[in-house]
């Protein structure tokens, strides 16, 4: 078992580009979550996926905000057009079936917009 | 809709001491509660959960909470704390999706 694992680390992007991050789930976990941490806050629910179907999405998640999970194994969070308020730590996790309360988080991908 | 208030932004303490992180909740309906910690550019991990039964709750690394439903509360306590604790400390609130709504966090400074 080899945790929840997130690609990039950290990333600096310039105002108006285009990020994707992308999360890998603990195996058999058929749960997978994206939440958004700024400083001096707890995290923030985006949206999660069951599977390959994305079930639920936050008022957070704007258009230009997309999260795609295909064939029900690792997860892309991508922004489009960046902003200077989408600089924040951006955390995956994942849960196993039937277990939805135990959320195993990774290590998170730190955003900065310049 | 449901909230979570954690009164305290900063606990300072020494080592040995005992501590009490307080969290208060608001939901509309039957809640799961939780704690998790946080260290430096680190992830969240599951301190403790409270789904049903005893309202006592004992999690890993010799803490423990307790569900007052009258008070709505759900304060996280460790009766001797260690340098290592140092972190930062969330609660959480879930109805039946299990989506959490998380508190601000405390952070707890454990002196030598």
């Amino acid at each position: 078992d080899t945790g929840v694992s997130q690609n990039p680390r950290h990333k600096i992007t310039k105002r108006g580009q285009n990020v994707t991050f992308r999360c890998d789930p603990i195996s058999e976990h058929n749960r997978l979550y994206w939440y958004r941490q700024t400083l001096g806050q707890g995290p923030e629910f985006l949206t999660y996926f069951q599977n390959e179907a994305q079930l639920e999405k936050s008022r957070l998640l704007s258009d230009r905000f997309s999260a795609e999970r295909p064939k029900g194994s690792f997860s892309t969070l991508e922004i489009q057009r960046t902003e200077q308020g989408d600089s924040a730590m951006y955390l995956c996790a994942s849960s196993p079936p039937d277990r939805g309360y135990e959320q195993y988080f990774g290590p998170g991908t730190r955003l900065t917009v310049t | 809709a449901q909230s979570v208030t954690q009164l305290d932004s900063q606990v300072p303490v020494f080592e040995e001491a005992p501590v009490e992180l307080r969290c208060n909740y608001s939901s509309s309906v039957s809640v799961y509660l939780f704690w998790y910690v946080q260290y430096p550019n680190q992830g969240l991990q599951l301190l403790l959960k409270y789904l049903s039964g005893s309202t006592l709750v004992k999690g890993i690394n010799g803490f423990e909470a307790e569900f007052n439903k009258s008070q709505t509360s759900f304060h996280l306590r460790k009766p001797s704390v260690h340098i290592s604790d140092t972190a930062e400390y969330f609660c959480a609130v879930a109805g039946g999706s299990y989506i959490p709504t998380f508190g601000r966090g405390t952070s707890l400074i454990v002196h030598p």
